[in-house]
């Protein structure tokens, strides 16, 4: 297993183009999460999977971003008509069902840059 | 919004004790305290967690007060890789599942 997978690593894109990143967990988990984080702050929490059900979305997620887990096994995240405010690295982590030791393991991110 | 506070940065010296504070005096019973870090560019790594009591794994040490209010991560011989952003976070409970949310962390640097 080689943990979280995110494609592409980078992305530039033209302002008012739809971009669509992927995201691979780790194989038996069973959450998914994607993150956005911006120069100089913290990630920011967007949205969660539990299997292929989206359980909750942050107020950051504007009707312009759409994500999906089809088969409760990847994930992608779309963004429509992109804004340069949209230029972040977008993170994806996912863990297994919630006991004592669970953590969420990362991916190296998707870099996004709108011009 | 994020439960926690922690310094903007810190310097430590290469083979010395890097302690990292984190202030959480609103965190819930239930809650945990948890521990990333995250090298330029590169997606957090987890470092450890705990609830109330002390913890130590490979990586770091976990002391969380009594109250639970604030807690310091210990990385007890530093090095240069780790130099590094340090996240305090609280996993809090979301619909079905749990969440970490982020501050804006703790940029460590390691002097050599």
């Amino acid at each position: 297993d080689t943990g979280v997978s995110q494609d592409p690593r980078h992305k530039i894109t033209k302002r008012g183009q739809n971009v669509t990143f992927r995201c691979d967990p780790i194989s038996e988990h069973n959450r998914l999460y994607w993150y956005r984080q911006t120069l100089g702050q913290g990630p920011e929490f967007l949205t969660y999977f539990q299997n292929e059900a989206q359980l909750e979305k942050s107020r950051l997620l504007s009707d312009r971003f759409s994500a999906e887990r089809p088969k409760g096994s990847f994930s992608t995240l779309e963004i429509q008509r992109t804004e340069q405010g949209d230029s972040a690295m977008y993170l994806c982590a996912s863990s297994s069902p919630p006991r004592t030791n669970t953590e969420a393991f990362f991916g190296q991110g998707t870099r996004l840059t709108v011009v | 919004d994020a439960k926690t506070t922690q310094p903007t940065s810190m310097d430590c010296a290469e083979g010395r004790a890097a302690n990292l504070p984190c202030n959480h005096s609103t965190i819930s019973g239930n809650e945990y305290v948890y521990w990333y870090r995250q090298i330029h560019s590169q997606g957090p790594q987890y470092i450890i967690h705990g609830l109330k009591n002390n913890e130590t794994n490979e990586m770091a040490s976990l002391i969380i007060t009594e109250d639970r209010k604030s807690s310091t991560l210990i990385l007890p011989h530093a090095t240069l890789r780790d130099t590094a952003v340090y996240y305090c976070i609280v996993r809090v409970a979301g619909v079905g599942t749990y969440k970490y949310i982020f501050g804006t962390g703790t940029r460590l640097k390691v002097l050599a």
